[in-house]
């Protein structure tokens, strides 16, 4: 399925670096999200854009920024992570808010 | 209390059984509900979206019940590929229009 695309599938930095998450969906979708899912846990969602305006920060520091620039494309930029931001990093696109979400494969980042 | 809140688990079944997930939800106006399946190390999928009168796809039935914010999800004659986590989803509606996601009941289908 290629509905939402992220790249890269995986990534390794160290606290220095800054890096960016890249989500592209094709369904025509109007709202993206950004999910964290560390080992074993369970979904932290982090942002919610709708019609490219966030609409929600869920108090996530500030080293991730996120960024999108249409409706179709959201960004993860990340700068000075801690190695406790090592996660499945997972986009997410639905028509409106409350419905269904479609989600791509993740980007699995560690921080060393 | 949680906003979505599902059976802790794990279920460990064998091949077979019938295996039934519930999960309750604490915002009364809510309107949408789903099931997300999400195997090991990658992304939840729809497995089927909850009606009020009840839905059947196959071996799966989801079940709501809004007077007591509750929805169960049914699986009958489990597979060993229905081993997986079980996510209940729910939408927040009129607190700012986004799903909520329990914290899932992992499934294992033992042989």
């Amino acid at each position: 399925e290629t509905g939402v695309t992220q790249t890269p599938r995986h990534l390794v930095m160290g606290m220095t670096n800054k890096k960016s998450l890249k989500c592209e969906q094709h369904l025509g979708h109007n709202a993206m999200y950004w999910y964290k899912q560390s080992a074993k846990k369970p979904l932290e969602l982090m942002f919610v854009y709708n019609f490219k305006e966030q609409t929600e920060n869920n108090s996530v520091p500030s080293r991730f920024s996120p960024e999108c620039p249409n409706s179709s494309h959201l960004f993860l930029h990340l700068h000075t992570l801690q190695p406790e931001d090592s996660a499945l990093y997972l986009c997410a696109s639905s028509r409106d808010p409350t419905d269904t979400q479609y989600f791509g494969p993740g980007t699995r980042l560690t921080v060393l | 209390r949680k906003e979505v809140e599902q059976d802790p688990g794990p279920f460990n079944v064998p091949e077979g059984a019938t295996v039934a997930f519930n999960c309750t939800y604490s915002n009364s106006a809510s309107q949408s509900f789903f099931w997300y399946r999400q195997d090991c190390r990658k992304e939840p999928k729809l497995l089927m979206s909850v009606y009020s009168s009840g839905n059947e796809d196959g071996r799966f039935t989801a079940q709501l019940n809004r007077a007591s914010q509750y929805i169960s999800l049914l699986i009958r004659d489990s597979k060993l590929s229905d081993s997986a986590t079980y996510l209940c989803v729910v939408d927040d509606y009129n607190q700012g229009g986004k799903l909520i996601f329990g914290q899932g009941t992992e499934l294992s289908v033992k042989p």
